[in-house]
C-alpha cells in the first residue's frame, strides 16, 4: 500500500520561500503522477498543480504560475512544493496526492502547515 | 479560485440517504469525470468515489455516484454517525485548464 509522507510544519516571513516534501513508500515512485493540494483554515480545498515525473511535465493554475515550482527526485522517491514570495493568505495546510489514471487523486500525505507571519 | 457549487450543510438521522449535490458546466462536470473526496475532522481527505460512480477498495457500498449532463451527486445510504465529515466533488475544467473542487458540504448526523 502506497504511504505519503510530508515534512514538517514550517512557519515563514512573508517574503520567503518555503519547500514541502513529499516521501513516498510502498510502490514504484516512476509510475505515479502526484499533485499538490492546499486547504486554507476552515476552507475548502484548492489545486495547486501537478507533475508527471515519467513525462517530465508539469502544469499549474494560472493563480499559481510563476510562484509554485513542483518537482520530484526519483532517487530520493520524493515529491516537492515549493512556493516562493508567500504573503499571508497562503497560511494553510499544504497536501500532497498521488494522481490516478482517471484524474482522481488516489493517496494523500498527512498535510503540512505552513504559516506565514511576521 | 473557481468552485464548484454544493450544499454547505447536508443532515439525516442515522439510517437515513443524505444526498449531497455538485453543479458544474460543460467545460468540467460535462465533459469529464467526477470524483469525490471525505475529509474526517482533521484528517486528509480520502478518495471516496473515482469516474463519478466507482468506489475504490475498502468504500463501503453505502456511498454511491452518479452523474447527469453537468451535474453530479454523492448519495449516502444508512447513514451512520462515523460519516460526520466534508465531502468535495471534483473535476478537470478544460477552459481553465486544472482541476476545481466543489465548495465543500458538511454532512452532520442528527
Amino acid at each position: 500500500q502506497v504511504q505519503l509522507v510530508q515534512s514538517g510544519a514550517e512557519v515563514k516571513k512573508p517574503g520567503s520561500s518555503v519547500k514541502v516534501s513529499c516521501k513516498v513508500s510502498g510502490g514504484t515512485f516512476s509510475n505515479y503522477a502526484f499533485t499538490w493540494v492546499r486547504q486554507a483554515p476552515g476552507q475548502g480545498l484548492e489545486w495547486m498543480g501537478g507533475i508527471i515525473p515519467f513525462f517530465g511535465v508539469s502544469n499549474y493554475p494560472q493563480k499559481f504560475q510563476g510562484r509554485v515550482t513542483i518537482t520530484t527526485d526519483e532517487s530520493a522517491n520524493t515529491a516537492y512544493m515549493e512556493m516562493s514570495s508567500l504573503k499571508f493568505e497562503d497560511t494553510a495546510v499544504y497536501y500532497c496526492a498521488t494522481k490516478g489514471d482517471s484524474g482522481s487523486f488516489d493517496h494523500w500525505g498527512q498535510g503540512t502547515l505552513v504559516s506565514v507571519s511576521s | 479560485q473557481s468552485l464548484l457549487p454544493q450544499p454547505p450543510s447536508a443532515s439525516g438521522t442515522p439510517g437515513q440517504t443524505v444526498t449531497i449535490s455538485c453543479s458544474g458546466s460543460s467545460s468540467n462536470i460535462g465533459g469529464n469525470t467526477v470524483n469525490w473526496y471525505q475529509q474526517l475532522p482533521g484528517t486528509a481527505p480520502k478518495l471516496l468515489i473515482y469516474r463519478n460512480s466507482h468506489r475504490p477498495s475498502g468504500v463501503p457500498d453505502r456511498f454511491s455516484g452518479s452523474k447527469s449532463g453537468t451535474s453530479a451527486s454523492l448519495a449516502i445510504s444508512g447513514l451512520q454517525s462515523e460519516d460526520e465529515a466534508d465531502y468535495y466533488c471534483a473535476a478537470w475544467d478544460d477552459s481553465l485548464n486544472g482541476y476545481v473542487f466543489g465548495i465543500g458540504t458538511t454532512v452532520t448526523v442528527l
